[in-house]
C-alpha cells in the first residue's frame, strides 16, 4: 500500500486566494483526520470523518475552512479566503479501527505545506 | 481535555547512549498512548502504541511504558545512533481524538 497520499505537499498562495488540500487514506480505511502543525500551537485536530461522514468539526478554525469527503478514497480541506495565519504544515491521517478499541494506529501522510502570502 | 506535556523540548546525546523521552497527560481515562517519529519536513511515523490495558511495548531498540495512575509514559531508546535524530511526539487517545505533545527534538551526536 501506498500509504495516505497528499497533495500538494507544497502550496504557496496570496492572501485571500482559495486553498484545497487532497488526501487520499488508506483502502480499507474509515477513519480519516485532518490536522494542522504549526510552531506555537503544535499538531490540532481540525475534522474527523467515519464512513465518510463528518464526525466532529469543532476543531475547525473559522467557517473559511470546509472539509468534504465525497467517498472513501478521497477528501479535501479548503480554505476560503486563505489568510497569512493559515500557513501551517496540512495532515490527514487515517485509521481502520475506532479509537475507543485502543488500537487504532494512525497512519499520516507526508503533509502539505501551505504558505500563505 | 487531555493536556499532553513532553519534557525536555530538547535532548542532545553522544552516539552510543540510552534516550529517555518523558510524556505526561492529564486525563487517565484514556484508550491509549501512542509514540511518534517526525523527521524535519516530513510526516509522522507511528513507532509504539500501547493501549489502556498495557503496561509497555517494545520494538527493537525501542520500550514504551504506560503508567495511567501517574498519567505518564516514558519511550527508551537504547544504543542511541545518529539516524534517531528527529522530534519524538507522544499523543493520548480520548474519544475519538488524539492530543500531541509538543514534541523532544533529539539530536545524536556521532
Amino acid at each position: 500500500d501506498a500509504g495516505v497520499i497528499q497533495s500538494p505537499r507544497h502550496e504557496v498562495t496570496e492572501m485571500g486566494q482559495e486553498v484545497t488540500l487532497r488526501c487520499k487514506p488508506i483502502s480499507g480505511h474509515d477513519y480519516l483526520f485532518w490536522y494542522r502543525q504549526t510552531m506555537m500551537r503544535g499538531l490540532e485536530l481540525l475534522i474527523y470523518f467515519n464512513n465518510n461522514v463528518p464526525i466532529d468539526d469543532s476543531g475547525m478554525p473559522e467557517d473559511r475552512f470546509s472539509a468534504k469527503m465525497p467517498n472513501a478514497s478521497f477528501s479535501t480541506l479548503k480554505i476560503q479566503p486563505s489568510e497569512p495565519r493559515d500557513s501551517a504544515v496540512y495532515f490527514c491521517a487515517s485509521s481502520s479501527l475506532p479509537t475507543a478499541s485502543g488500537a487504532n494506529v494512525l497512519t499520516f501522510g507526508a503533509g502539505s505545506r501551505l504558505t500563505v502570502l | 481535555k487531555q493536556e499532553v506535556t513532553q519534557i525536555p523540548a530538547a535532548l542532545s546525546v553522544p552516539e552510543g547512549e540510552n534516550l529517555v523521552l518523558n510524556c505526561s497527560f492529564t486525563d487517565s481515562a484514556i484508550y491509549n498512548l501512542q509514540w511518534f517519529r517526525q523527521d524535519p519536513g516530513k510526516g509522522l511515523t507511528s513507532l509504539l502504541l500501547i493501549q489502556s490495558s498495557q503496561r509497555e511495548q517494545t520494538s527493537g531498540r525501542l520500550n514504551a511504558s504506560l503508567d495511567k495512575s501517574s498519567g505518564r509514559s516514558t519511550l527508551y531508546i537504547a544504543a542511541s545512533q545518529p539516524g534517531d535524530s528527529a522530534t519524538y511526539l507522544c499523543a493520548g487517545s480520548n474519544d475519538y481524538k488524539l492530543s500531541f505533545g509538543a514534541g523532544t527534538t533529539v539530536t545524536v551526536r556521532a
